[in-house]
Parts: structure tokens; sequence; C-alpha cells
């Protein structure tokens, strides 16, 4: 069974700091990850999708990397800001077919940065 | 284009009775799948429909079910509510093929008292 961990659960930052959140996985056999973000009380909003072939992907000051082979991806958020402050979640999904597109989430990390 | 779009978005119900949460897909995206959000078990799968056809179910007990129509829209329905099924339930919708990303709705927040 698929097992999704982030760390940290949580982390407080200045506002210009670069920072890098964590997910692992246990199953190294994924489909793709994606990456979201949910702010309070709200739904989840889609920040970047990888694909099981590729590295990394990137979009604007957001970059996110997988290594398949060590069960990990990383978020990296450049000059963070005020605004960046939410949970970010990451989901795996273990391929296309029946029985296997459903997403397994992480607990999420939550975000606050300090202006 | 619009985004997934849930309604009701806030619902309070009495144990024993039982709820109906509709969801609106994404133009032209044909998956929809379901999930429930807990303090204390996070993001779970409940299930997903293609073409009015579930395709896959997460590990919930019966009195979860659901429905796709014709048009893509899909429903969920609980039954006999518990305390425990207060929640966020959310929906999401996707097109098929490699780059399918998935995009979720707002949610709707069912309270059971």
């Amino acid at each position: 069974k698929q097992e999704v961990t982030q760390i940290p659960a949580a982390l407080s930052v200045p506002e210009g700091e670069n920072l890098v959140l964590n997910c692992s996985f246990t199953d190294s056999a994924i489909y793709n990850l994606q990456w979201f973000r949910q702010d309070p009380g709200k739904g989840l909003t889609s920040l970047l999708l990888i694909q099981s072939s590729q590295r990394e992907q990137t979009s604007g000051r957001l970059n996110a990397s997988l290594d398949k082979s060590s069960g990990r991806s990383t978020l990296y958020i450049a000059a963070s800001q005020p605004g960046d402050s939410a949970t970010y979640l990451c989901a795996v999904r273990l391929g296309s077919d029946t029985g296997r597109r459903a997403l397994t989430f992480g607990s999420g990390t939550r975000l606050q940065v300090q202006p | 284009k619009a985004g997934v779009t849930q309604t009701p978005r806030y619902l309070i119900k009495t144990r024993g009775q039982q709820v109906t949460l509709s969801c609106s897909p994404i133009s032209g995206h044909r998956s929809v799948s379901w999930y429930q959000q807990t303090p204390g078990q996070g993001l779970q799968f409940l299930f997903e429909y293609f073409s009015e056809t579930q395709r896959n179910k997460g590990n919930f007990p019966g009195r979860f079910s659901g429905r796709q129509f014709s048009n893509s829209r899909s429903e969920m329905n609980v039954s006999t509510l518990e305390l425990g099924d207060s929640a966020l339930y959310l929906c999401a919708s996707s097109s098929e093929g490699r780059g399918n990303t998935i995009y979720f709705g707002e949610g709707s927040w069912l309270t059971v008292v």
C-alpha cells in the first residue's frame, strides 16, 4: 500500500527566504506526482504535476523535483512571500488503469511566511 | 473556463439523516472523483466516475455512494449520517491523457450534529 509522508509538518520562515518542502513515498512505481496548495477552509489548487519520466517541473517561483528511485520529491519555493502561507500537499498516482488512479495524499506541510 | 463547482458549500445535518452533494466538473472533463478530508485522517479517496460508470472505489462503507450523469456532473450521497462523517468533501475532475492534472473544487463542508 502506497504511503506518502511530508516533512516538516509545519514551517515558519521570514519573508524572502528560499525554502524546500519534502515528500516521500513508499512505492516508487508511480505514474505521476502532483503538488497542491490549500488555503484555510478552501479546496486544493494544483501547483505542479510531474510525470514519472520527468525529473522536475517549474512554474514561476516554484520548482518541483522527482527522484523515483529514492521515492522522494521536493518543492522549492524561491523568495517566499506572505501570500505563500498555506498548507502544501503532495499526492501520488500509481497508474492510469482502473484501481490505480486514486491519489494518495501526504498529510501536508503548513507554511507560514512572516512579513 | 469555469472550474470545478460544488454545491452546497456548507451544510449541517442530524445523525441518521442522509445528504446529497453535487459536483460539476470542468467542461470537457469526463473523470470525476471524490475525496473526504478530515483533521484526523487527512485526504482519503472515496470513488471515481468516468462516463457514468464507477471506475474505482475507496475503502468506505456502503453508506457512501455516488453517481455520474451523462453531462459528467456527479453526485455523492451519504445515508444514515454519523458524527464521524463531518468533513470537507472535495470533488475533482480531470481529462484523460498522460498530462492529466487533477483540478479540485472548493469543497462541501458537512457538519453532522
